[in-house]
């Protein structure tokens, strides 16, 4: 079968670093997205690898291990509006769909 | 930029009622989708499709149908209306071969 797995919730402080983290398990694999979703908003598209290694954008990282069907989501310098939801996505070979994991909801506090 | 639409940001619909939701790309996407989101169950497709006049049915497509007479624009049908199906309606949109997807801003629907 085919599995996402995030951790449910996690918790920061403002201006720190977090690692969020998305393992996988599917029949083939085409490449891995993350999405940040705000509370009664529509996801917005983050990043995307297909290679191992750490991507970066800005503040943002993404990183995969294809070997160890891992990739981790890393947020540097934390604002209080990165309070979301952080979603991972798998493209299966030949597949036009996504499977998506439940999401990571995040805390960022004062 | 990407531009997806949605008819509407709110329904509130009837048990038994018909409901078309729309969505409408701009970018000339081949693909586009219809999920629905609940809490504690994430993103659910329900259908797709990747060109004019064609459609594949996702994980949950009971109880809805859908239509793409042209490129631009997908349309998610409840044919009646459950109490079961209130929801945010999400539809994306992507190019093939390049499977970034795009969202709309949703559509919650409540069903009395």
């Amino acid at each position: 079968g085919q599995n996402i797995d995030q951790p449910t919730e996690m918790t920061a402080t403002e201006g720190a670093i977090v690692q969020i983290n998305c393992t996988y398990q599917t029949s083939g694999f085409n490449g891995l997205f993350w999405y940040q979703q705000h509370a009664g908003e529509a996801p917005t598209f983050l990043s995307y690898n297909v290679l191992d290694g750490l991507e970066e954008k800005g503040r943002f990282s993404s990183f995969l291990s294809r070997s160890k069907g891992y990739s981790y989501l890393l947020l540097k310098e934390l604002q209080m509006k990165d309070s979301a939801s952080y979603l991972c996505a798998v493209r299966v070979l030949n597949n036009r769909k996504l499977i998506w994991g439940l999401g990571t909801s995040l805390a960022v506090n004062p | 930029d990407v531009k997806v639409t949605q008819s509407s940001r709110y329904l509130v619909k009837r048990t038994g009622e018909k409901v078309f939701l729309e969505c409408v790309q701009d970018m000339d996407h081949e693909n586009m989708f219809w999920y629905r989101q609940d809490p504690g169950l994430g993103l659910r497709l329900i259908y797709f499709s990747y060109d004019v006049k064609m459609k594949e049915k996702g994980d949950i497509p009971e109880g809805y149908s859908v239509s793409r007479e042209k490129k631009e624009r997908f349309s998610l049908i409840l044919e009646s209306a459950s109490t079961n199906q209130t929801s945010m309606y999400l539809c994306a949109s992507s190019y093939q071969g390049f499977e970034t997807q795009y969202f709309g801003p949703g559509t919650r629907l409540l069903v009395l």
